[in-house]
């Protein structure tokens, strides 16, 4: 029989224009969000980590917003590149233990 | 800076048989997590280990599957028997601290087909 396996939603983004890949979390305890990049063929690979008592961090052309009224992580990726195509997941943590809890993942299709 | 390291990256086996999944995490790492990824059900966490203690192996399907750790820089995943539905990609990965507040840093799996 057909299998159903998990859909990941895609966004689909023009070279040079801004990425936005949003995740909604489930835990309000959670302090400790994370933003995996994982390519083909490789592991998830660490872009930016932001802790609960900050709301906004950047990194080299990426920005992680944390908004824990609503339990909403987002990852902004300014002037995407093709290299900026694959799956990416956020990931949880409460703190108390090493163990994440990461999405489904979002597929991002840079065209050009 | 040499990253986590898996072995094999690709395993292809009959069921029935034994499978060893290895893995030596980053230096200084002392924390240590295998993970399993497939389509249906995406990344689950199987087991971790800190400073070579299994602490959470509430992810393990079943009894065919066991973890070790026996020092710092190795470990394994051995699946026996192994079974058609084992099939997918196994991550370990590694951490600094135990806390909670550092990233994991992934190795780049093995694919594991099981006939």
């Amino acid at each position: 029989g057909e299998s159903v396996g998990l859909h990941l939603p895609t966004l689909s983004v023009q070279e040079g224009d801004n990425s936005i890949i949003n995740c909604a979390y489930s835990n309000s305890a959670s302090d400790y969000f994370i933003w995996y990049k994982q390519e083909s063929g490789k592991g998830p690979q660490f872009i930016i980590d932001i802790r609960s008592n900050m709301d906004k961090r950047q990194g080299q052309r990426v920005t992680v917003l944390l908004n824990k009224t609503v339990k909403h992580l987002s990852l902004q990726i300014a002037a995407t590149q093709p290299g900026d195509s694959a799956v990416y997941f956020c990931a949880e943590n409460t703190g108390t233990a090493s163990k994440l809890t990461f999405g489904t993942g979002t597929r991002l299709q840079v065209t050009l | 800076d040499a990253g986590v390291i898996q072995s094999p990256r690709h395993e292809v086996t009959e069921m029935g048989q034994e499978v060893t999944l290895r893995c030596k995490p980053i230096s200084g790492h002392n924390s240590l997590f295998w993970y399993r990824q497939t389509m249906m059900r995406g990344l689950e966490l199987l087991i971790y280990f800190n400073n070579n203690v299994p602490i959470d192996d509430s992810g393990m399907p079943e009894d065919r599957f066991s973890a070790k750790m026996p020092n710092a820089s190795f470990s394994t995943l051995k699946i026996q028997p192994s079974e058609p539905r084992d099939s997918a990609v196994y991550f370990c990965a590694s951490s600094l601290s135990p806390s909670g507040n550092q990233p994991q840093h992934f190795g780049d799996g093995t694919r594991l087909s099981i006939l």
